[in-house]
């Protein structure tokens, strides 16, 4: 089975500055999806960036950038120029590929705050 | 939010009751999930379903039953309900079959007194 840790359970840092926000995981797969879900205060899972594990390139979207690293099995999120409503808590998240295994395995997430 | 909607959004009850909470989303996707959400445990996969009448396990599926007898309607059931299942509970539809993106509702609160 699937596992992802997310070794930081809280973090904070002052407005406009860059975080970032650490994930690892532990499969036997070769090929899998892993994904960053935004969880404001208002509870609504919002999905933040998406990398397909054989993809070499490091996934962006806007101010939102991962690290991924696949023999690390280690997939970071990079927030630049954070703003206020970034403050949330975000969740690391794995899937496998193929029949059976189109389900999400998340780590138990890293609150962020974001400082004014 | 993809059209994903889930009643009742909040719910108490007693211990020992059944439960039933709605999923329904109107955009027609195979997959469906429901997940739970604990304080530490991050979101959980309770069961999901790949289209009507297919369903499967997930990883905290005891005291749980599921039914989807429409695309459109994704069943959870707690037969008797107890305190260990006061959570938060979400839905999710499977949005993209290339990219296995999921979308998730708005979640219910359920409190098991």
């Amino acid at each position: 089975a699937q596992t992802v840790t997310q070794s930081q359970p809280e973090m904070s840092v002052q407005e406009a500055e860059t975080v970032t926000l650490s994930c690892t995981y532990d499969t036997s797969e070769s090929n899998y999806y892993l994904f960053w879900y935004k969880q404001p205060p208002s509870r609504q899972m919002i999905l933040v960036i998406r990398q397909e594990a054989y993809k070499q390139q490091n996934a962006t979207e806007n101010r939102f950038s991962v690290n991924f690293q696949k023999a690390a099995k280690s997939f970071s999120l990079k927030i630049s120029d954070s703003q206020l409503g970034d403050t949330a808590m975000y969740f690391c998240a794995f899937m496998g590929m193929g029949f059976g295994n189109e389900k999400l395995t998340f780590g138990t997430g890293t609150r962020l705050t974001i400082i004014p | 939010d993809a059209g994903i909607t889930q009643s009742p959004r909040h719910k108490v009850t007693e211990t020992g009751t059944p439960v039933t909470l709605r999923c329904h989303q109107t955009e027609n996707h195979r997959y469906m999930y429901w997940y739970r959400q604990d304080p530490g445990h991050g979101l959980r996969l309770i069961h999901y379903s790949y289209g009507v009448k297919d369903t499967d396990k997930g990883e905290v599926s005891d005291g749980y039953s599921v039914s989807r007898s429409k695309t459109e309607d994704f069943l959870l059931t707690l037969e008797s309900a107890t305190s260990s299942q006061t959570s938060v509970y979400f839905c999710a539809i499977k949005f993209s079959e290339v990219y296995n993106e999921q979308f998730f509702g708005p979640g219910t609160r359920l409190t098991v007194l």
